[in-house]
């Protein structure tokens, strides 16, 4: 079957550590995305990436790091600078070009304890 | 620039009775139009999306959205909901020159017996 994993579904992390989620696509799509959810807020961009090797800043970039060093996959790194990094974290995927509607993994729910 | 806004935050209903969720969007050029559900503790699901051609747009499962340029608006509807439906909605934004996808805040759907 065809979709996006996450992983893992629940982290747990203490001040001050860096942590790396994972996101796996299997849809051939060329770009990938990651995106904040918080309760009353919808989702906010944190990072994207249209192509392999190349990305771009979010809206709320600030204490995350991203990859993209191959199609299928685009991890997000939680730094240490992040100050408020407790949330569900969202991956998704959609083919190049306009009008595509993304496709989503399960999440993954960061908490900092 | 996109935005968008989902006008009821909840919406609690009676199962088999008809339900509407909000959305209005501003946009100084073209868009699609979305509407994603998600079940608690997962990913987001396209449920219907509007590109161009007919205003009225239907889903699998009974439920359609109306574009209305004139009061930039794309309403969600059901005639009869059932339990399952109960799930957060959410209503996004692309513009047609881009490819970055703007989200309300959601709706969150509660279907009683």
């Amino acid at each position: 079957d065809g979709g996006i994993t996450q992983s893992p579904k629940y982290l747990f992390r203490k001040e001050g550590q860096n942590v790396t989620l994972s996101c796996e696509q299997n849809l051939n799509h060329d770009a990938m995305y990651w995106y904040r959810q918080d309760p009353g807020q919808g989702l906010r961009l944190i990072y994207y990436s249209q192509i392999v090797n190349d990305f771009q800043k979010g809206d709320i970039a600030e204490g995350y790091s991203v990859s993209r060093e191959k199609k299928e996959s685009f991890p997000l790194t939680v730094t240490s600078a992040q100050k408020n990094p407790t949330a569900f974290y969202l991956c998704a995927s959609s083919l190049a070009g306009r009008g595509n509607e993304q496709f989503f993994g399960p999440g993954t729910r960061l908490t900092v304890l | 620039a996109q935005s968008v806004t989902q006008l009821d935050s909840q919406v609690p209903v009676f199962e088999e009775a008809p339900v509407e969720l909000r959305c209005n969007y501003s946009s100084s050029v073209s868009v699609y139009l979305f509407w994603y559900v998600q079940y608690p503790n997962q990913g987001l699901q396209l449920l219907l999306k509007y590109l161009s051609g007919s205003t009225l747009v239907e889903s699998i499962n009974g439920f359609e959205a109306e574009f209305n340029k004139s009061q930039t608006s794309f309403h969600l509807r059901k005639p009869s909901v059932h339990i399952s439906d109960t799930a957060e909605y959410f209503c996004a934004v692309m513009g047609t020159g881009g490819f970055k996808t703007i989200f309300g805040a959601g709706t969150r759907l509660f279907v009683k017996a």
